[in-house]
């Protein structure tokens, strides 16, 4: 199976603008989650999908949404973007039990 | 409060020496701790989780309870296993799959 595959793999923004970042799962799973990757605050959740609906959310502002399409794809939105968004931000897509993750989008932000 | 400790930033062995990577958790309840390994320039993957009980490239880590801790371990370093190792925590038995990280340890393995 092809692993998780996530577009754009990096961006640069400038504040204030907002920015859309796309996740593609591995075929039949149904749960996606979303991670924040910095050096200074290692890896934070951010929220996770189930079957199109959102399951749980890390404590993040109002300006990280997220949805899940019905084929289990997922996007995750950034808006008003700040210098401290800049990360690399990771989807990882799970069967059962076991989490498998992408390599990530970095996003600058200048 | 959930939380998952890794004290180490860095470790730096010879080959051929034992490693040993620590990781303490904090959780009310029953979890389920995973160990990550992200080698350069390659995606976030998993080593070994608790439940399993498996050795993984060599790799073992056993879930102690009373010490809440869940420290990986290797008897004989390969220069191979250099990366940044991630141990990370999930409640068991949640319709979950949040996953709680460490910061990381940073495993270089000198020859």
């Amino acid at each position: 199976k092809a692993g998780v595959t996530q577009t754009p793999r990096y961006l640069i923004k400038t504040r204030g603008q907002q920015v859309t970042l796309s996740c593609s799962p591995i075929s039949g799973h149904r749960s996606v989650s979303w991670y924040q990757q910095t050096p200074g605050q290692g890896l934070q959740f951010l929220f996770e999908y189930f079957s199109e609906t959102q399951r749980n959310k890390g404590n993040f502002p109002g300006r990280f949404s997220g949805r899940q399409f019905s084929n289990s794809r997922s996007e995750m939105n950034v808006s008003t973007l700040e210098l401290g968004d800049s990360a690399l931000y990771l989807c990882a897509s799970s069967d059962l039990d076991t989490q498998y993750f992408g390599p990530g989008t970095r996003l600058t932000v200048l | 409060a959930q939380r998952v400790t890794q004290p180490e930033k860095l470790l730096s062995v010879f080959k051929g020496a034992p490693v040993e990577l620590k990781c303490n958790y904090s959780y009310s309840g029953s979890p389920e701790l995973f160990w990550y390994v992200q080698y350069s320039r390659q995606r976030l993957q998993l080593l070994l989780r608790h439940i399993s009980r498996e050795s993984i490239k060599g790799f073992t880590a056993d879930l102690n309870k009373g010490e809440t801790s869940f420290h990986l371990k290797k008897p004989f370093a390969q220069e191979e296993d250099s990366a940044m190792y991630y141990c990370a925590l999930r409640g068991y038995g949640g319709a979950t799959n949040k996953l709680i990280f460490g910061t990381g340890t940073l495993l270089a393995v000198q020859p």
